[in-house]
């Protein structure tokens, strides 16, 4: 049981450059959320998805795409990559608890 | 969104108690939560209260939770080094996010 896994761990990108962060778990959880990891601004939502198939917005989607083709996936897409877009990016599923499980984190650095 | 606030930074001896406090603004909250982020980490739940409670303890571990004036704290008691992370409270409860603060960097000095 692995939890909520995140790939890649680390990346750098070029500005304008596009990429997808990826993101498992293996608890059949219907919830699962991407949020980003500022200094100073704690965690903010960017999408989220509420079963297979759905997504929606969060707080800040702008310069996001999301795909949850899969239960246990919920992929995170940059399509034109920005140096605002540098942040620690968490994903997270939810029990029926309502208690969120966080993977590790990528860091997205954009140059 | 919801606007979750917490002091920044909190320094403590080891031994001593910790108390990490945190304001929120959204009354119809069902939880509120309490994890802990160590280094290049992900965040783990430490432990969470229903609206409906004032107060939880669960070991070292005390939540307090004042409705009226919307105030969650966390003590830790006997704090020890390995306590040292970054803590954030959250709010939520519907079918969709949480709501974080900003973190407070709690550092225990031996």
């Amino acid at each position: 049981n692995a939890g909520v896994t995140q790939t890649p761990k680390f990346r750098v990108l070029k500005t304008g450059q596009s990429m997808t962060l990826l993101c498992a778990q293996d608890m059949n959880h219907e919830y699962m959320y991407w949020y980003r990891q500022d200094p100073g601004m704690g965690l903010r939502l960017i999408h989220y998805s509420v079963g297979e198939g759905t997504t929606a917005k969060g707080e800040v989607p702008d310069g996001y795409n999301v795909s949850r083709l899969k239960k246990q996936n919920f992929l995170l897409g940059l399509e034109s990559a920005a140096p605002s877009q540098t942040s620690v990016y968490f994903c997270a599923s939810r029990s029926r608890y309502n208690e969120q499980f966080f993977g590790p984190g990528t860091r997205l650095t954009v140059l | 969104g919801e606007d979750v606030e917490q002091s920044l930074f909190l320094s403590v001896r080891e031994g001593d108690s910790s108390v990490i406090n945190c304001t929120y603004t959204d009354s119809s909250s069902t939880y509120l939560y309490w994890y802990k982020q160590e280094p290049g980490a992900g965040l783990q739940l430490l432990t969470y209260i229903f609206s409906n409670m004032d107060m939880k303890q669960d070991q070292r571990l005390t939540v307090l939770l004042n409705k009226k004036d919307k105030h969650l704290s966390l003590r830790i008691a006997d704090t020890q080094t390995g306590d040292s992370a970054i803590y954030f409270c959250a709010e939520g409860g519907g079918a969709n996010n949480l709501f974080f603060g900003t973190g407070t960097r709690l550092t225990v000095i031996p």
